[in-house]
């Protein structure tokens, strides 16, 4: 079945220097691709997301580029912020499908370092 | 305010004592999904549900059940609940489905002994 691969699951970056996570996913046919953040004690949050027919998206300090050739996406947090610490997720989802599924990877915990 | 709402926020419970974790939402989304979240493991969804009456499996279905019977709730029933429920579920909606973001709850702590 479908899968999604999220590296690395822990990451630690001095504060102001730039992060990035990457995902894989397996079903060719995968369209949508968010990245949510979860804070301390708190349901996960959309921070950007990405449709298959771009190749990249920004948001101030965050961007998603997409790869569909090689399936893999990456988020990248430039000029990292302490509140930048807290555990990421992608996901990928084939809403077209009679199945309107969502998978997500493991989790990435970022440390943003003083 | 717009949110997703679910109850109890923590419960402890013995072994196949049969429980309910309510959600609710107040954005008139089509779209709901029960996840758990487990250290190591990510999300993974349970059920999902496109509208009201209609429900399906998710990942990791296996030991619950759900039912959609008005457009706002999307109750989580666990029949006889075991250990290896104990977990952190997220209740979570959207619009019409996984291609518009998800809003989600915060969270509901279950511990089974």
């Amino acid at each position: 079945g479908e899968n999604v691969e999220q590296h690395p699951s822990t990451l630690s970056v001095q504060e102001g220097d730039s992060a990035v996570i990457k995902c894989t996913y397996s079903d060719s046919a995968s369209n949508y691709f968010p990245w949510y953040k979860q804070e301390l004690g708190k349901g996960p949050q959309l921070i950007i997301d990405i449709r298959s027919n771009v190749g990249e998206k920004k948001d101030q300090r965050i961007a998603v580029t997409l790869n569909k050739t090689a399936k893999h996406f990456s988020l990248h947090i430039t000029e990292t912020q302490p509140e930048d610490s807290a555990v990421y997720f992608c996901a990928a989802s084939t809403p077209l499908n009679r199945d309107d599924k969502i998978i997500f990877g493991k989790g990435t915990r970022l440390h943003i370092l003083p | 305010e717009a949110q997703v709402t679910q109850n109890p926020r923590y419960l402890i419970t013995v072994t196949g004592k049969k429980l309910t974790v309510t959600c609710s939402q107040n954005m008139n989304h089509e779209y709901m999904s029960w996840y758990r979240q487990d250290p190591g493991l990510g999300l993974r969804q349970i059920y999902y549900s496109m509208n009201v009456e209609v429900t399906d499996k998710g990942d990791v279905p296996e030991g619950y059940k759900v039912s959609r019977k008005e457009k706002r709730n999307f109750p989580l029933i666990l029949e006889s609940p075991s250990p290896n429920q104990t977990s952190l579920y997220f209740c979570a909606s959207s619009l019409t489905g996984t291609y518009y973001e998800q809003y989600f709850g915060p969270g509901t702590r279950l511990t089974v002994t």
